[in-house]
């Protein structure tokens, strides 16, 4: 399976934007790249996933790079409630064995 | 409404019983999913089951097994359980398998096996 990197950890303060990076130079053609959070002692949740366009949603954005090799998701406007693990994982689009979560990003938001 | 439910939300049992988790979804999805997250917070994906096509993660011991009555439930039925068996089980679900469709995760049951 196509493997994603991502830094351990991140912060940013209150009311800024935060870029989470995230690597993934073996993606396939099928691959789509999502991106899920987990707040503490929560179950994990849905962000954003795109396959080669720039994605927007309520939540966040996606910026996928133009060889798909890396992507970045997007808060435009962080808060306390944002801080979290942020997992970037790649799905295949015709897969069904569901998403292989690695270590993520521990994004910490300062007030 | 809650759309991705489990119970318990705790489970406190002892090495050797029986035990299940119920999870039912009411978004009408086809696919569900459980994944184990372990005490060093990592996340794993044990089943997906899809139009009742079950795929297992081969690290899975038999102990463990889905059961589907209907499509909007996924138990997880767990025999002989054994001390590492102790984690938070979640379960998910997507309207179709594959990248194009996001998974929604329930709560979380944290089993607790002594």
């Amino acid at each position: 399976d196509a493997k994603t990197t991502q830094p351990n950890s991140m912060e940013s303060n209150e009311e800024e934007p935060v870029h989470l990076p995230c690597n993934h130079s073996t993606i396939s053609g099928t691959d789509y790249i999502h991106w899920y959070r987990q707040l503490p002692s929560q179950g994990p949740e849905y962000v954003i996933h795109g396959l080669t366009s720039n994605v927007n949603n309520r939540m966040a954005s996606l910026a996928i790079a133009e060889d798909r090799k890396s992507s970045t998701l997007i808060l435009h406007r962080a808060t306390l409630r944002d801080a979290a693990v942020y997992y970037c994982i790649l799905v295949r689009g015709g897969g069904a064995d569901g998403l292989t979560f690695g270590k993520g990003t521990h994004l910490i938001i300062q007030p | 409404d809650t759309a991705v439910s489990q119970t318990p939300k705790y489970l406190v049992t002892q090495m050797g019983n029986d035990k299940s988790i119920k999870c039912e979804q009411n978004l009408g999805h086809d696919t569900m999913y459980w994944y184990k997250q372990d005490s060093k917070k990592f996340l794993k994906i044990m089943f997906s089951y899809n139009n009742k096509e079950l795929i297992i993660n081969e690290t899975v011991p038999n102990r463990f097994s889905p059961k589907s009555p209907d499509k909007a439930h996924l138990n997880l039925h767990i025999n002989s359980l054994e001390l590492g068996d102790s984690a938070v089980y979640f379960c998910a679900s997507s309207r179709l398998a594959g990248g194009v469709h996001e998974q929604y995760f329930g709560p979380g049951t944290r089993l607790t096996v002594t």
